[in-house]
Parts: structure tokens; C-alpha cells; sequence
């Protein structure tokens, strides 16, 4: 009955390798959003999509490209993967309109050697 | 200037201790607020929102200074379950952006 469920939970890759991240939210809500997590902690925000629109793209890089097939579901892929690119990544989703949290994915955990 | 900044502890504090983390803001439009809890290597997940007139949940409260502009979480009775993580998330009026702060850490020490 996970409400955000995120996959894989670890990737490990080389350099150069092209990833995906996939993400699903059971919870009925509009809006999803993917999140970084760099080694100090901080939460910056990648991308948000609500119903399959994109509302919000941060100064991410283009190797970066998120696909929602459907209002459930918010994949990332990633191109020609960086060292700096090693990272948690979160997915998270929210009821737009209702002054709610998020809730978040478990995350997946990125290593790019 | 970051949109929502914490003092990073880390906070080392005994069992029983009341422990309180003070989180500053500097979009004066900003709406809506929220406390979230992060245990190591797991996601934040939501400890609370926080109302103008303060709320309390248990053990916790929080409190919102719209005039100065911070928002404070107080845990009483600190117990060694408390050990985390705790981020400060700020919403702006105007756009669907949230922003988080870089975390307290917090260590209840037996």
C-alpha cells in the first residue's frame, strides 16, 4: 500500500551511462515533483508536473528529462550520467489546492562512478 | 539570500530535554509552512504544518512569527526516538514552489 513508491532504490553506473527513476503515487494527488538530495542534505527541487503539464523546471541540466505518462506517474531520465549527478533523488507528490505537504518516495540512491 | 534557513546543530540533548529549532524565512508572501522529519537514509516525511495561531501534536508545537518571520518547532520531553532530521519547508503565495531549509539535526542522548 505504498503511497509513493520509487524505482530502483539504488543504482550504481559509470560515467556516460543514459538511467532511468521511476515513480508512482496510489494517493489520487495532481501534482508530482522530483527532488535532489546532495551529500549536505539539501533539498533542491528538479521538476514538477501537475495533471502531465510541467509547471515547474528548475536550472537543471538537460541531460535531465522527466516524462509523466499520466497524472500518476513521473519518470526521470538521465543522459551521459556525471559524477557530480551521484545523489538521492526524491519523488514526491501533493494535493494541489488543499495548503498540504508533500509526501515523498523512499528515493533512490544514485552513485555514478 | 536562501529562501528558508536553519541552524544546522547538530542539537545533543538528554532524554527528557525540551529542545526547540528556530527557522527564518524571507519571502514575506510566504503561506504555507511545515515541519518534516528526516531519519538517516530515509525521505522526510511530515511532522506537521504549522498555523498562525500555533498548534500543538503531542509533545510537539509549533509556532509561526509572520511579523518576524520565523517558525519554530518546541519538543518536549525529548526521547531518544526524537534523533533526526528536522527540515523547515516554506511555501510562497504565488507559484506551486516549496522551499526547504538545509535541515536541524538532532541527537537525544540516553
Amino acid at each position: 500500500d505504498t503511497a509513493v513508491s520509487q524505482t530502483p532504490k539504488y543504482l550504481v553506473t559509470q560515467m556516460g551511462n543514459d538511467k532511468s527513476i521511476k515513480c508512482e503515487q496510489n494517493l489520487g494527488h495532481d501534482t508530482m515533483y522530483w527532488y535532489k538530495q546532495d551529500s549536505k542534505k539539501f533539498l533542491k527541487i528538479m521538476f514538477s508536473y501537475n495533471n502531465k503539464e510541467l509547471i515547474i523546471n528548475e536550472t537543471v541540466p538537460n541531460r535531465f528529462s522527466p516524462k509523466s505518462p499520466d497524472k500518476a506517474h513521473l519518470n526521470l531520465h538521465i543522459n551521459s550520467l556525471e559524477l557530480g549527478d551521484s545523489a538521492v533523488y526524491f519523488c514526491a507528490s501533493r494535493a494541489e489546492g488543499t495548503g498540504s505537504g508533500y509526501t515523498f518516495g523512499s528515493g533512490t540512491r544514485l552513485t555514478v562512478v | 539570500r536562501k529562501e528558508v534557513e536553519q541552524d544546522p546543530g547538530p542539537f545533543n540533548v538528554p532524554e527528557g530535554a525540551t529542545v526547540a529549532f528556530n527557522c527564518t524565512y524571507s519571502n514575506s508572501a510566504s503561506q504555507s509552512f511545515f515541519w518534516y522529519r528526516q531519519d538517516c537514509r530515509k525521505e522526510p516525511k511530515l511532522l506537521m504544518s504549522v498555523y498562525s495561531s500555533g498548534n500543538e501534536d503531542g509533545r510537539f508545537t509549533a509556532q509561526l512569527n509572520r511579523a518576524s518571520q520565523y517558525i519554530s518547532l518546541l519538543i518536549r520531553d525529548s526521547k531518544l526516538s526524537d534523533s533526526a532530521t528536522y527540515l523547515c519547508v516554506v511555501k510562497t503565495r504565488t507559484g506551486n514552489q516549496f522551499y526547504f531549509g538545509t535541515g536541524t539535526s538532532l541527537t537525544v542522548i540516553p
